[in-house]
């Protein structure tokens, strides 16, 4: 059972460069999460999906772009990547009744130079 | 709006201690709650839950009751082991979103 699956693990940009993070389910969730996760700041929401082609902003979306082609696919673009996004991301994924938990990838680790 | 209060880490024990980590909520209407654990390096992972008010969640030797009087999550464990050594994390449901905690250190030393 995969789960939730975030590529890549890691990743060295360059300030000003851009890059796709890519989360797969296959759980046939409905919604989906991004969340970055920077030293005691706990968790915070920067994008989410309650469906194929919706997205909505979360608590920290400044920067970020994201999109929801596919039910099991979320994809979280950085189109000109600052230091200041250096930081964990994870997805997660959950059914679409109320009072569900969220199942996680494993992250990935992105340092911006 | 809906809000999640842990208690700051890190917290540090002796193996087969008792473990309290603090939770308590702000929320309208009836959430449910939630603790995760996050081992290093890797994602969070669901650790237990609760759904009304009374109820208890339990795994792993971990347990937490849902007190609505008090709003209150306290996670607890009777003898913790080294492998115990994580980030936990308190969360309730609010509108199909999960409302986090700043998450707790547990640091267990043998």
């Amino acid at each position: 059972n995969a789960g939730v699956t975030q590529t890549p693990k890691f990743r060295v940009l360059k300030t000003g460069q851009s890059m796709t993070l890519l989360c797969a389910q296959d759980m046939n969730h409905e919604y989906m999460y991004w969340y970055r996760q920077d030293p005691g700041m706990g968790l915070r929401l920067i994008h989410y999906s309650v469906g194929e082609g919706t997205t909505a902003k979360g608590e920290v979306p400044d920067g970020y772009n994201v999109s929801r082609l596919k039910k099991q696919n979320f994809l979280l673009g950085l189109e000109s990547a600052a230091p200041s996004q250096t930081s964990v991301y994870f997805c997660a994924s959950s059914y679409q009744t109320e009072n569900q938990p969220q199942h996680f990838g494993d992250g990935t680790r992105l340092s911006i130079l | 709006g809906d809000s999640v209060t842990q208690m700051e880490g890190p917290v540090t024990l002796s193996e087969e201690a008792f473990l309290t980590i603090n939770c308590t909520y702000t929320a309208t209407g009836y959430p449910s709650l939630f603790w995760y654990v996050q081992y290093p390096g890797e994602g969070l992972q669901l650790l237990l839950k609760a759904t009304k008010a009374d109820d208890k969640g339990s795994n792993k030797g971990f347990e937490a009751t849902y007190r609505k009087e008090t709003t209150s999550f306290h996670l607890e464990k009777g003898s913790v082991q080294v492998s115990d050594s994580a980030v936990y994390f308190c969360a309730l449901s609010s509108n199909y979103q999960l409302i986090w905690g700043a998450g707790t250190k547990l640091i267990i030393k043998p």
